[in-house]
């Protein structure tokens, strides 16, 4: 299967601690997103990359949120000092540039965190 | 502010017969909607899509209506079937090429047998 990957399926943490998230696309997709879905909302953009490079940052991405792309490849999205409002759905997506074939997201199936 | 509308939170329709789900937007910006089904503990699947210069775009058994001057979209399925039971979230974004998705809140269609 080469869909987007996403580890772990689901986190449980204690409020103030770290979290990561890992995402590995669909391996010829050079775009690269993260979505934050909370219960009986829809997903909510947060970040995308294209290759190695962040290309936009939602203002719902707070300081404590860090995402990378190194190389291109998998990217991994890190919580610092989490809250329980961080509690969500991570979900990661991945789409081609190319315009004739960029009509779509591939999401993974998510990370449920959950904070306690 | 929700810019992409989903009034109906959940719809019940007999196998067989058409199913309508409807979606509003108030960001005049947004020029390129989709629809995507979710099951449980799986991600979004896309299903369909229409730029803003189409008032129809049709695939199979689904048909997505653009009423661009209403700000209102709506996805036809048509016949339905119980495979189809699952959450359907409207997208907007402004211009081909989706960087960033603005999603409704969902309607979860079930479909009885």
């Amino acid at each position: 299967d080469t869909g987007v990957s996403q580890d772990p399926r689901h986190k449980i943490t204690k409020r103030g601690q770290n979290v990561t998230f890992r995402c590995d696309p669909i391996s010829e997709h050079n775009r690269l997103y993260w979505y934050r879905q909370t219960l009986g909302q829809g997903p909510e953009f947060l970040t995308y990359f294209q290759n190695e490079a962040q290309l936009e940052k939602s203002r719902l991405l707070s300081d404590r949120f860090s995402a990378e792309r190194p190389k291109g490849s998998f990217s991994t999205l890190e919580i610092q000092r989490t809250e329980q409002g961080d509690s969500a759905m991570y979900l990661c997506a991945s789409s081609s540039s190319d315009r004739a074939t960029n009509e779509k997201l591939f999401f993974g199936s998510g990370t449920q965190l959950s904070v306690l | 502010d929700q810019q992409v509308k989903q009034n109906s939170p959940s719809l019940s329709v007999q196998e067989g017969r058409i199913s309508i789900l409807n979606c509003d937007y108030t960001n005049s910006m947004f020029d390129y909607f989709l629809w995507y089904k979710k099951y449980p503990a799986e991600g979004p699947t896309f299903l369909i899509s229409i730029s803003s210069i189409k008032d129809k775009n049709e695939d199979g058994r689904f048909t997505v209506f653009l009423n661009k001057s209403a700000k209102h979209l709506s996805l036809h399925i048509v016949p339905s079937q119980p495979g189809d039971s699952a959450v359907y979230f409207c997208a907007a974004s402004e211009g081909f090429g989706n960087e960033k998705l603005t999603f409704g809140t969902g309607t979860r269609l079930t479909i009885i047998p």
